[in-house]
């Protein structure tokens, strides 16, 4: 069974930089997308990016001047980081696998919220 | 950026009795290779989102049939049958059709 943790830093003051990694087990990090998504709370759910296992990304263009995804095949984990938080980043945070069989996202990490106040 | 809305926000539904959500995506989601991929997504208080259907109308593993998603273009519906106590939650349609990938602003299903 395919399960993705996470964890990171849940409490950030203006400015900061936001960092969450997220670990996959029981199934390949190979030939798969994985990915950030975040929810404001009273929001909808926003797509932050993307990383392919071959290393290609991409990034929503909204937030794409902050944020960095980036991963560590040897240890299955990837990671997201996004600088210069405002209170508007304060959400709950999703890791989640893109798999091309299903063209969506299959498993979703447990959600990790993180709040951004001075 | 695509625009998802769904319809209705909230859908007080009897145990037993059928539920449908609309989904309306601002643009086609055909994809140039010809496949649209719109799902839908069940996310329980307290917990993450899991995947119900994709390609309109794929169920993922594990999924019952009573839920069916249709559609096509723009306009999709989940219908889900014989409403059971544990499908309460909110539901969302997502478009994987174009980057930026796209939510709607989701449904909730509470029983009456």
């Amino acid at each position: 069974q395919v399960q993705l943790q996470q964890w990171g830093a849940g409490l950030l003051k203006p400015s900061e930089t936001l960092s969450l990694t997220c670990a996959v087990y029981g199934g390949p990090f190979r030939g798969y997308y994985w990915a950030w998504i975040r929810q404001p709370p009273g929001k909808r759910l926003e797509w932050i990016a993307e990383i392919h296992h071959s290393g290609s990304t991409t990034y929503n263009p909204s937030l794409k001047s902050r944020v960095t995804i980036s991963m560590d095949l040897s240890k299955n984990q990837f990671s997201l980081k996004l600088n210069s938080v405002t209170a508007a980043d304060t959400a709950l945070y999703y890791c989640a696998r893109g798999s091309t069989a299903v063209t969506t996202y299959d498993y979703w990490g447990q959600g990790g919220l993180v709040t951004v106040s001075s | 950026d695509i625009v998802m809305t769904q319809t209705p926000l909230s859908s007080p539904v009897t145990l037993g009795q059928e539920a449908s959500i609309s989904c309306r995506s601002s643009q086609s989601l055909v994809h140039i290779d010809g496949h649209t991929y719109l799902s839908w997504l069940h996310q329980r208080p307290g917990q993450p989102p899991r995947l119900l259907i994709y390609k309109i109308s794929n169920r993922f593993s594990g999924v019952p049939d009573r839920f069916s998603g249709s559609g096509a273009g723009t306009d999709f519906t989940l219908k889900i049958s014989r409403v059971e106590a544990d499908d309460v939650g909110v539901y969302y349609c997502m478009q994987a059709t174009q980057f930026p990938r796209t939510f709607g602003q989701g449904t909730k299903l509470e029983i009456k």
